[in-house]
């Protein structure tokens, strides 16, 4: 199986401010790698597949990059109603994978 | 616009048999190439994957579950539905449907459903 894991596992930033999160595969994705927000009590919401595409109707704050192993979600300025759990999950192969999730506080 | 919604026993012994459905609306189950996917998060834990069906019923399981269960689609209902047999209380977790492609994600999700394994 693909091993998943993000760093951080949490963090805790203001309005405006500009955040980073790591997803890191354990072999190559190519560019099979999507982001998904998640609030409490509510199912996952896709932010970001093929690794940089930005889903219909996401706001552009939020973008991803990087390929192969190591690869980004950015939040370019942090709003209130970005506090949720973000996690990663590889498609390029079965079993599908997710990782722990970061959450983030603002 | 497409919508999932899951149902099914909430409250399941243990060793016996979970069975949740996933109805499809606003949209074919049977229309484009997708995959249609069983994910479950126990509480406080991250999500799992447990596998997916094609609308011509081909499937694939995630080897850790894979004894236990079963995928099944009925495209004249336009829904899809998944068994895990021989439950723990390890197999507690609100389950998820969700639509999607490899390319894609998984852009389509169910509201979820909680299921707990308890006599």
């Amino acid at each position: 199986d693909i091993q998943m894991t993000q760093s951080p596992s949490s963090l805790s930033a203001s309005v405006g401010d500009r955040v980073t999160i790591t997803c890191r595969a354990s072999e190559s994705l190519g560019n099979y790698l999507n982001w998904y927000q998640q609030k409490p009590g509510m199912a996952p919401d896709l932010l970001i597949y093929g690794a940089s595409r930005l889903q219909s109707g996401v706001p552009s704050r939020f973008s991803g990059s990087g390929s192969g192993t190591n690869f980004t979600l950015t939040i370019s300025s942090l709003q209130p109603e970005d506090s949720a759990t973000y996690c990663c999950q590889q498609s390029f192969k079965t079993p599908l994978t997710f990782g722990p999730g970061t959450k983030v506080d603002v | 616009q497409l919508q999932l919604q899951e149902s099914g026993s909430g409250l399941v012994e243990p060793s016996q048999t979970l069975s949740l459905t996933c109805a499809v609306s606003g949209g074919s189950i049977s229309s484009g190439r997708y995959s249609w996917s069983w994910i479950r998060q126990p509480p406080g834990k991250a999500l799992e994957w447990i596998g997916y069906i094609y609308h011509i019923g081909s499937t694939y399981y995630n080897p850790s579950l894979k004894s236990r269960v079963t995928i099944s689609v009925d495209t004249s209902k336009n829904q899809f539905s998944l068994k895990v047999n021989s439950v723990t209380a390890a197999d507690t977790a609100v389950y998820y449907c969700a639509r999607g492609s490899a390319a894609n994600g998984m852009g389509v999700w169910g509201q979820g459903t909680t299921v707990t394994v308890s006599s």
